[in-house]
């Protein structure tokens, strides 16, 4: 079975870190290109940052950069978003998502998310 | 940077016919995609490369892009679609969202 299975949410002052993880598994993990993409309380989708199969190419929300890394461990089957400089906004569902291998095929398998909250 | 831009709500009888739409700048030259949220759920795409649907999702799901403008229409519409729809596209190595449209069915 094709799963992404996302966890480190929690609880985090501002101003703090957190790492999430999302674990692949049921296909090649490093023929695709991963994302993240979040979703505040009763509000919409936003992307967050994307990385390319083999880690070479990252990209990121002006929202985000330079406070959030993505990363993968190929050997690991594992994506990650380290987060750091957290503010409340950041507060939300944190969803990792894979990107068909074709253009425009849009994000094919997504996880059960993450939730994140950013509160003193 | 690149904006999509639905409508925040569309209500439709049960049977009849729901477009929900997605505007941006010639937004034609872009691939879209759709995606069905239900609550608690996460997203589920039902319609990728501007018209294709993937496998499992209904043919009453179909999808168009032309102009500045994409449509995901779903014919004789069911109480089961009643959800929050997301059209989303490129720009360039980034992904844009629209604010998605909640569709109520009633």
């Amino acid at each position: 079975e094709v799963r992404l299975v996302e966890s480190g949410g929690g609880l985090v002052q501002p101003g703090g870190s957190l790492r999430l993880s999302c674990a692949a598994s049921g296909f090649t993990f490093s023929t695709y290109l991963m994302h993240w993409v979040r979703q505040a309380p009763g509000k919409g989708l936003v992307w967050v940052s994307r990385i390319k199969s083999d880690g070479s190419s990252t990209n990121y929300a002006d929202s985000v950069k330079g406070r959030f890394t993505i990363s993968r461990d190929i050997a690991k089957n594992t994506l990650y978003l380290q987060m750091s400089s957290l503010r409340a906004d950041d507060t939300a569902v944190y969803y990792c998502a894979r990107e068909g291998h074709f253009s425009g095929e849009g994000f094919d398998i997504w996880g059960q998310g993450t939730m994140v909250t950013v509160s003193s | 940077s690149y904006d999509l831009t639905q409508p925040p709500s569309v209500s439709v009888s049960p049977g009849q016919t729901a477009s929900i739409s997605c505007s941006g700048d010639k937004l034609e030259d872009r691939y879209v995609c759709w995606y069905q949220q239900k609550p608690g759920q996460s997203p589920v795409v039902v319609i990728y490369q501007d018209s294709k649907r993937p496998s499992g999702i209904p043919e009453r799901f179909s999808g168009s892009n032309s102009g500045n403008t994409a449509t995901l229409t779903i014919s004789g519409t069911q109480a089961m679609d009643e959800a929050d729809y997301y059209c989303q596209a490129w720009d360039s190595s980034t992904v844009v969202f629209g604010g998605g449209t909640k569709l109520t069915v009633l």
